[in-house]
């Protein structure tokens, strides 16, 4: 079963925009990590976010972490035809060895 | 530095039949996990290894099976082929494991007819 739930499930947006997309877990975690997928091509790393960090930046993106509500956002500012793909949050599941996938969210920037 | 490398790149098969899966991991890199991706969904976590040894197996059957050499590389192994088996089959590696960046390869497409 899927540990993480992002929201939205699908997002469109104007090029230069502003994209946030969401992600809620169930447990206990460790770390929590974003993931890009192009075309159901192999995932590229974003940013991992230690339960221990509240805010995180790398570049265009921000991802926050909220534990006391089990959430966390990734914001992309400045959006670009390039950033269009798949969005996925994983956690680690309280120390499990093994990632937790969400959904993903489907990110399309129009030109 | 080469990043992961998993092969082949595509596979078809027919139902029953037998199928492997290898990944090379970044040098350097001890862990090596394997995920199923059906198409739509996020990726299922199905083995981790470390040092040679399975450290986390998710919500697969026995049908499914891996291991990993001494030089870290790692197969996957499905026998019995179903058609619900046909999925993105993606390998990821890392120096120790979830507690840090997973560095994942291209992947395998399965298809089972």
């Amino acid at each position: 079963s899927q540990q993480g739930e992002e929201d939205p499930q699908a997002l469109s947006i104007q090029e230069g925009e502003n994209a946030t997309m969401n992600c809620s877990y169930k447990t206990s975690i460790n770390n929590l990590q974003w993931y890009r997928q192009n075309s159901g091509r192999g995932l590229v790393h974003l940013i991992l976010i230690r339960s221990n960090e509240r805010e995180k930046h790398s570049g265009r993106l921000r991802v926050t972490l909220d534990t006391s509500k089990k959430s966390s956002s990734l914001l992309i500012t400045a959006s670009r035809a390039a950033d269009t793909a798949s969005y996925f949050c994983a956690t680690d599941a309280g120390g499990a060895q093994k990632l937790v996938f969400g959904q993903g969210t489907r990110l399309t920037i129009n030109p | 530095d080469a990043g992961v490398t998993q092969s082949p790149t595509h596979l078809i098969k027919t139902r029953g039949q037998q199928v492997t899966l290898r990944c090379s991991p970044i040098s350097g890199h001890k862990s090596v996990s394997w995920y199923q991706q059906v198409l739509g969904q996020g990726p299922q976590f199905i083995f981790q290894y470390y040092e040679k040894e399975e450290r986390g197996r998710g919500n697969f059957p026995d049908r499914f099976s891996a291991r990993q050499f001494p030089n870290y590389s790692s197969e996957l192994n499905v026998n019995a082929l179903l058609l619900g088996d046909s999925a993105l089959y993606l390998c990821a590696s890392s120096s120790q494991g979830t507690r840090e960046t997973q560095y994942f390869g291209p992947g395998t497409r399965l298809l089972v007819l």
